[in-house]
């Protein structure tokens, strides 16, 4: 299987901030990446596809980039409303593997 | 706008057999995949398989001798059974439709499943 790292694990940022999730992958996925946002006791939902694309309707501050072994999400500045657990999903091969999340809280 | 509805028992005995049963309304099920993923509380995300509208299917190996999905595209709904099930299968179970362009695009509520006596 595909292991995927994300780092940091938890994040404190305040509203406004620029911020960056890197995601990697213990193998090249090419571009078949996907980020996730979830919020408790809600299912995920997609914000990007492969890699850096902007799944409709989600806001233009979310960001993605990077092919092979090494991604990012980026907020480029954070409304209340952005703070979740983030994951990253290779779908390169199966199974379809997770990164173990990130925690966006509130400093 | 597609909607998703995970349904099934919220309790299972040990060594007994999950079933649950995912609603797809709002789209066609079929030109997609559909996925199972599961969460056990406070971890990460496990995809468990898919099922391709035709009936093809994709498992995850870790779970392969006890998983068996099934599509009826008559009622637009796909099906999870996962067998021999222990404490360590108490999760909250999604189901989702899937894209070989975008992943997981549409996500039911989940439901959660716990496997208690």
């Amino acid at each position: 299987d595909i292991q995927m790292t994300q780092s940091p694990s938890t994040l404190s940022a305040s509203v406004g901030d620029r911020v960056t999730i890197t995601c990697r992958a213990s193998q090249s996925i090419s571009s078949w990446l996907a980020w996730y946002q979830q919020k408790p006791g809600k299912a995920p939902k997609l914000l990007m596809y492969k890699a850096s694309s902007l799944k409709s309707g989600v806001p233009s501050r979310f960001s993605g980039s990077g092919s092979g072994t090494e991604f990012t999400l980026t907020i480029s500045s954070l409304q209340p409303d952005d703070f979740a657990t983030y994951y990253c999903q290779q779908y390169s091969s199966y199974p379809y593997t997770f990164g173990q999340g990130s925690k966006l809280e509130i400093k | 706008q597609v909607q998703l509805q995970e349904s099934g028992p919220g309790l299972v005995k040990p060594s007994e057999t999950l079933s649950l049963t995912c609603t797809v309304s709002g789209g066609s099920i079929s030109s997609y995949y559909w996925s199972w993923i599961r969460q056990p509380p406070g971890k990460g995300l496990e995809c468990l398989g898919y099922i391709y509208y035709s009936g093809i299917t994709n498992y995850n190996p870790s779970l392969k001798s006890r998983v068996t999905m099934s599509v009826d595209t008559s009622k637009n709904q796909f099906s999870l059974k996962l067998s021999s099930v222990t404490a360590a299968d108490t999760a909250m179970y999604y189901c989702a439709r899937g894209t070989f362009n975008y992943g997981q695009d549409y996500w039911g509520q989940g439901t959660l499943v716990t496997v208690s006596s």
